[in-house]
């Protein structure tokens, strides 16, 4: 089975700290992890996958495979960075079906 | 960028009747697509994998005679909410998938069943 914890459900910082959101999961296979926002009134959109290696916003995320975690992290946050964050995983099983399993999910509100 | 649309984006229906929700990709064709249930301030959960021209594959605690997934096209899914009842309502989201690329959301779907 897999699963992903997110264990913070609110988290508040001030513009220009560092911020970090939590994800620890759990696969026995090879996961792929990725993080998704939701801006207010918006829909879901993908942020960044663990594979693309890549920043998006300023946020980067590693996925270290020993504490099974791919926490979310940037440096300084900005006000616009206010958003509802989904860690979710993809496993392969079978190869054919790559749903994805969320997190409950972390509101980011950055302070001015 | 990949679009996906749904509709309605919010319907009100009385109990017993059914709804159809569509979801379709503007710009792409999506071999899957995935529905899911959004309650109020939680994470999404799945209700099923839809493969064009085959069943829906369900997750477990769904019923699918209740939730009727059609995926007739490479560009159209539909869920349709047989006899809908008042715990049904909630916020229904779908995704769509070219191959192994990205899943790209729609806007959601709210249904409020009277």
């Amino acid at each position: 089975a897999q699963r992903v914890t997110q264990p913070e459900k609110l988290l508040s910082v001030f513009k220009g700290a560092p911020v970090e959101l939590k994800c620890n999961y759990s696969y026995s296979g090879s996961p792929e992890l990725f993080w998704y926002v939701q801006y207010s009134r918006q829909r879901l959109q993908l942020l960044l996958r663990h594979i693309s290696r890549e920043s998006i916003k300023g946020f980067t995320a590693d996925l270290n495979k020993g504490e099974t975690s791919f926490h979310l992290k940037k440096p300084f946050a900005q006000e616009e960075d206010s958003a509802m964050y989904y860690c979710a995983l993809s496993g392969h099983s079978g190869g054919s079906n790559y749903k994805l399993t969320f997190g409950k999910g972390t509101l980011l509100t950055v302070n001015p | 960028g990949a679009v996906v649309s749904q509709h309605p984006s919010r319907v009100i229906c009385k109990s017993g009747t059914s709804v159809k929700i569509e979801c379709r990709s503007l710009d792409f064709q999506a071999t899957t697509m995935f529905w899911y249930r959004q309650f109020p301030k939680q994470s999404l959960m799945l209700m099923a994998t839809s493969n064009e021209g085959s069943k829906a594959t369900y997750e477990q605690g769904v019923e699918k005679d209740k939730f009727l997934i059609n995926h007739a096209s490479l560009t159209l899914s539909t869920l349709t909410v047989t006899s809908a009842h008042p715990e049904d309502s909630s916020f229904y989201i779908c995704s769509a998938v070219q191959g192994k690329e990205t899943q790209y959301f729609g806007p959601g779907t709210r249904l409020l069943v009277l």
